[in-house]
């Protein structure tokens, strides 16, 4: 069964740091594609990163590049997201998610861990 | 990169047919899915490649495509389909999501 485990996630002030992780379980990790996704309070989903199982290609949305970075260490199974220079409107609940190749998607999604950027 | 527009919401009788449009201008060149969220909880992908349903998806959850409009439908909603419900399409480096629709059971 496949499992995606958020952590990291808390209070931070404007301007602050923090780093999700994602551990990750039931598939093989090292090469799958993996993604963030956001959802700030009462509002809609919106793509965040992607990093390709051997780290190779990374994307990232307008709204966060050049704040925040994704990556991988495929021998802890583990996911992570960087996130520096962070903002009011960072705030929101952060989804780890697999792509899937038979889905052709984003099929498999963790819990969520929220992000609350206030001073 | 680009949008898709969703209705804010929808309202069905239960038994009734529930009808959620997507529209975006790239649609006619990318795969749309559809995801089912409710509240406190993770979405979960209900329909793959326009018309796809993973396995465990019940039947009356379908999908359909044409031109720039991609449809989800709920045939015989229940109470438990109140719900947000989100199309989602590729663009050249990620992901996009539709604006949302939030079906609510009468």
């Amino acid at each position: 069964e496949v499992q995606l485990v958020e952590s990291g996630g808390g209070l931070v002030k404007p301007g602050g740091s923090l780093r999700l992780s994602c551990a990750a379980s039931g598939f093989t990790f090292s090469s799958s594609n993996m993604n963030w996704v956001r959802q700030a309070p009462g509002k809609g989903l919106e793509w965040v990163s992607s990093i390709s199982g051997s780290s190779s290609d990374i994307y990232y949305a307008d709204s966060v590049k050049g704040r925040f970075t994704i990556s991988r260490d495929n021998a802890k199974n583990s996911l992570y997201l960087r996130m520096n220079s962070l903002r009011a409107e960072d705030t929101g609940v952060y989804y780890c998610a697999r792509y899937s190749e038979n889905y052709r998607t984003l099929a498999y999604w963790g819990q969520g861990i929220l992000v609350t950027v206030s001073s | 990169s680009y949008e898709l527009t969703q209705p804010p919401s929808v309202s069905v009788s239960p038994g009734q047919t529930a009808t959620i449009t997507c529209s975006g201008d790239a649609l006619p060149k990318q795969y749309a899915y559809w995801y089912q969220q409710k509240p406190g909880q993770a979405p979960v992908l209900l329909i793959y490649k326009d018309t796809e349903r993973p396995s465990g998806i019940p039947e009356r959850f379908s999908g359909s495509s044409s031109g720039t409009t991609v449809t989800l439908t709920i045939s015989g909603v229940q109470a438990e389909d109140e719900a947000d419900y989100y199309c989602q399409s590729a663009d050249s480096s990620g992901w996009v999501f539709g604006t949302g629709t939030k079906v609510t059971v009468l």
